[in-house]
């Protein structure tokens, strides 16, 4: 059975830090890993989808890597604002119908 | 508005009382997911419609819960009997089929509070 973890499960910290968060899970046969942005009171915001056969993705100051041997993702900020609080989740597509199971979040406050 | 919408947003009721959530997806997106999140973890996963098929099932969807897509577009989740522990962030999803089905799109979520 597939199960996330991610870790820390809350960090803080100032304005303009570069920070990393992990995301682990048990089962490397997976179809695709994807990074998630929740904001109090809203749904959930795709960041980066990276599909098995890929390593990386990016998106602006956002970079995801994936090492599928090691059943661990790495979501990479760089220069962190006020603005990049929320909660990241990390999810697993699981089959060919892309089932999703998912960690259960890192909350991250940055400071201004 | 071209994305995911549910109604209510915010739903209190009694326990024993029957509930019913809407969700609208993106148009054109034959794909249609139900999720529950309870405070401080991820979504689970309850079910999931191709066009008006339910094709999946979880084993957390009791019979106490149903779920409907009759005409392949929106889609309704009714809870019977409500208990504490159904108290939850429900949140819906809709996607394209095939490879592009990996782009899961959320609408805001419901959140049910059991009294």
């Amino acid at each position: 059975k597939q199960e996330v973890t991610q870790i820390p499960a809350a960090l803080s910290v100032p304005e303009g830090e570069n920070l990393v968060l992990n995301c682990s899970f048990t089962d490397s046969a997976i179809y695709n890993l994807q990074w998630f942005r929740q904001d109090p009171g809203k749904g959930l915001t795709s960041l980066l989808l990276i599909q098995s056969s890929q390593r990386e993705q990016t998106s602006g100051r956002l970079n995801a890597s994936l090492d599928k041997s090691s059943g661990r993702s790495t979501l990479y900020i760089a220069a962190s604002q006020p603005g990049d609080s929320a909660t990241y989740l990390c999810a697993v597509g699981i089959d060919s119908n892309y089932q999703l199971i998912w960690g259960a979040g890192t909350k991250l406050i940055i400071k201004p | 508005d071209t994305g995911v919408s549910q109604d209510p947003r915010h739903k209190i009721t009694k326990r024993g009382q029957n509930v019913t959530f809407r969700c609208d997806p993106i148009s054109e997106h034959n794909r249609l997911y139900w999720y529950r999140q309870t405070l401080g973890q991820g979504p689970e996963f309850l079910t999931y419609f191709q066009n008006e098929a339910q094709l999946e099932k979880s084993r957390l969807l009791s019979d106490r819960f149903s779920a409907e897509r009759p005409k392949g577009s929106f889609s309704t989740l009714e809870i019977q009997r409500t208990e504490q522990g159904d108290s939850a962030m429900y949140l819906c999803a809709s996607s394209l089929p095939g490879l592009a089905a990996m782009a899961q799109y959320f609408g805001p979520g419901t959140r049910l509070l059991v009294l």
